[in-house]
């Protein structure tokens, strides 16, 4: 099975613009997971969508939105960008269909770079 | 919420020694706890993992522990090599019944430098 891809892998914006980053999972996983990975503070948790619903939101603020389609690709935008935001932008699926499927798998990231 | 504490920051070690990290967690319904392992502009990849109904699980030179009652779990790397060297992550899970709750917390990482 191919792995979890996301594209752009590196973004450069400046400040005020706004940013979609794109994730495709696994074939037949539900459930995609999005994390901002910065030096400083680690993996953080965004959100996670499964069968096109946000199930769960970390604390990040409303300019960090997303979505999931039907096929289960998942979407997230940045709005209003900020120095900030520059991280590693990492998703990550998982079948979501039980305690023995809940692996979560890590796409390559977007690196995303606001000046 | 979930808190996951890892131990330590940096670890240095000699090509055949063992390195041991160490994370504590919060949240008793915390119930599944993976390790992944991120190398220098990669992507963290899953090392191996363990259930709350296990205490240890072995996979060739890594092994992972885990004490439900004091809410600890551990990576234990035997024999270690040069390409050992990376960033390890621990994190913790919640009962896989998804809903509201269905996310990993993760611990900030160990730098973990293998000296040949």
């Amino acid at each position: 099975k191919a792995g979890v891809t996301q594209t752009p892998r590196y973004l450069i914006k400046t400040r005020g613009q706004q940013v979609t980053l794109s994730c495709s999972p696994i074939s037949g996983h539900r459930s995609v997971s999005w994390y901002q990975q910065t030096p400083g503070q680690g993996l953080q948790f965004l959100f996670e969508y499964f069968s096109e619903t946000q199930r769960n939101k970390g604390n990040f603020p409303g300019r960090f939105s997303g979505r999931q389609f039907s096929n289960s690709r998942s979407e997230m935008n940045v709005s209003t960008l900020e120095l900030g935001d520059s991280a590693l932008y990492l998703c990550a699926s998982s079948f979501a269909g039980g305690a023995s499927t809940d692996t979560q798998y890590f796409g390559p990231g977007t690196r995303l770079t606001v000046l | 919420g979930e808190n996951v504490e890892q131990h330590p920051s940096t670890l240095s070690v000699q090509e055949g020694d063992s390195a041991v990290i160490k994370c504590t967690y919060s949240d008793s319904a915390s119930n599944y706890f993976p390790w992944y392992k991120q190398e220098l502009g990669k992507r963290p990849q899953l090392i191996i993992d363990i259930r709350s109904n296990v205490g240890e699980k072995k996979d060739q030179r890594i092994a992972v522990t885990l004490n439900k009652t004091a809410k600890h779990f551990s990576l234990h790397i035997t024999e270690t090599q040069p390409e050992d060297s990376a960033v390890y992550f621990c994190a913790a899970f919640p009962r896989g019944s998804g809903g509201s709750n269905y996310k990993l917390t993760f611990g900030k990482g160990t730098l973990l430098t293998v000296n040949p």
